[in-house]
């Protein structure tokens, strides 16, 4: 098992241009999700997914996109990529609880993004 | 809307002391709330998950207590070692989204 990936590792963009960050789990996973994360502050959601076909915003949706196509792969695309969106972002997934909410989340390593 | 504080924001103890993180949230409808720790420049994994249902929960020298009703989840770690150096972090689950504090970071000095 994987776990869950993500690539690239690390990317420099300039104002304006779009790129999209890769995820995969080779868990079965319904749930995945994105976040991302600033210094000093805890993460923040900017989407989710419950299932193939299914996707909804988070806390931060603004300037992203993403599709689920299939259980395994989550994609984030940067539209026009903002100084305000250089981050570290985090993809992570899980099952989805029996009784409600969800299971435990597995995290990737992380993508840093630089906005120039 | 969720809100999560995590007190406090960075502790420093010897090698071989219990201590205890603590997490308050402001929303008690939850699923469920998680611990994480998060070592310098790397992803998150994942302690312990305590059901709404549940008061407690333990992992080796860990141990997570849940008070939803007041809106709060403590971490104890017992005999600390410096291998347990690193930021903690705790989420609730609120409908299908984890809101996180900003975390504790934990120095245990040898």
């Amino acid at each position: 098992n994987a776990g869950v990936t993500q690539t690239p590792k690390f990317q420099v963009l300039k104002t304006g241009q779009s790129m999209t960050l890769q995820c995969a789990q080779d868990m079965n996973h319904e749930y995945m999700s994105w976040y991302r994360q600033d210094p000093g502050m805890g993460l923040r959601l900017i989407h989710y997914s419950v299932g193939a076909g299914i996707t909804d915003q988070g806390e931060v949706p603004n300037g992203y996109n993403v599709s689920r196509s299939t259980t395994e792969d989550f994609p984030l695309r940067l539209l026009s990529a903002a100084p305000s969106q250089t981050s570290v972002y985090f993809c992570a997934s899980s099952r989805l609880g029996v009784a409600g909410g969800l299971e435990t989340q597995y995290f990737g390593p992380g993508t840093r993004l630089l906005v120039l | 809307k969720q809100e999560v504080t995590q007190i406090p924001a960075a502790l420093s103890v010897p090698e071989g002391e219990n201590l205890v993180l603590n997490c308050s949230f402001t929303d008690s409808a939850i699923y469920n709330l998680q611990w994480f720790r998060q070592d310098p420049g790397k992803g998150l994994t994942s302690l312990l998950l305590i059901q709404s249902s549940q008061r407690e929960q333990t992992s080796g020298r860990l141990n997570a207590s849940l008070d939803k009703s007041s809106g709060r989840s403590t971490l104890y770690i017992a005999a600390s070692q410096p291998g347990d150096s690193a930021t903690y972090l705790c989420a609730p689950d609120s409908n299908y989204q984890l809101i996180w504090g900003a975390g504790t970071k934990l120095i245990i000095k040898p």
